[in-house]
């Protein structure tokens, strides 16, 4: 149990296109999900925290209308990642909880964008 | 924001040795977490400490947990090639988590 998926598992887009990501439980409902984006031999660093059905609460440093994330239902999430660059280039990663259980979060398998 | 800090950076033992690793944080915690991350993949979640807690056991794995330190440390017994990955800590606090910069472990057959 306890499945979140990811998709794509990477692309490659060019410079200036927008890429959505989307995050889905697969056999529980997620009240929560967290955005994440990992460099290269790096830390995981939270990008935002979205509700269901609510807007999503960016961390400090994120530009919120660059990552447009959509939480429209309890089982997906989606993160656009718009007008991106090379320097978005990451693993960005997805972890969702359920309601009555939040401080456990399950993770997405991930997803590496390369931006050309 | 990332408060972790993990000791050592790398490490690397032979097939059967324990593998000890620690993790250092700044402010106050829920509990802590640890997580396992093979290249280029998600995360596995190996075990949670809450902050009243002080060892927790799950299989070969132990875990401390020392808040006065703001410390915690884990331990892998009798490790196997497949415990070959990335560990990460993660301190836990208002349901969002924080990571360390982790520990990268090869264990060689």
């Amino acid at each position: 149990g306890a499945v979140v998926s990811q998709h794509p598992s990477r692309v490659i887009c060019k410079s200036g296109t927008s890429v959505k990501i989307e995050c889905r439980s697969l056999d529980f409902q997620a009240t929560t999900m967290f955005w994440y984006r990992q460099f290269p031999k790096q830390s995981l660093m939270l990008m935002a925290t979205s509700n269901e059905g609510s807007k999503a609460t960016y961390e400090q440093g994120v530009e919120k209308d660059k990552f447009l994330i959509n939480h429209a239902s309890l089982t997906l999430s989606t993160l656009t990642v718009t007008s991106a660059h090379p320097e978005d280039s990451s693993f960005y990663i997805c972890s969702a909880s359920a309601a009555g259980q939040k401080e456990t979060q399950y993770f997405g398998p991930g997803t590496r964008l390369l931006v050309l | 924001s990332q408060q972790g800090e993990e000791d050592p950076q790398a490490l690397s033992i032979q097939e059967g040795e324990n593998a000890t690793m620690n993790c250092s944080y700044k402010t106050s915690i829920n509990n802590l977490q640890w997580y396992r991350q093979n290249s280029g993949r998600g995360l596995v979640h190996l075990i949670l400490i809450r902050s009243n807690e002080r060892e927790k056991h799950s299989g070969r794995l132990r875990v401390t947990l020392d808040t006065s330190k703001k410390s915690s440390s884990l331990l892998i017994t009798a490790s196997r090639a497949a415990d070959t990955a990335s560990y990460f800590c993660a301190t836990e606090w208002d349901y969002k988590l924080s990571f360390g910069a982790g520990t990268t472990v090869t264990v060689r057959a």
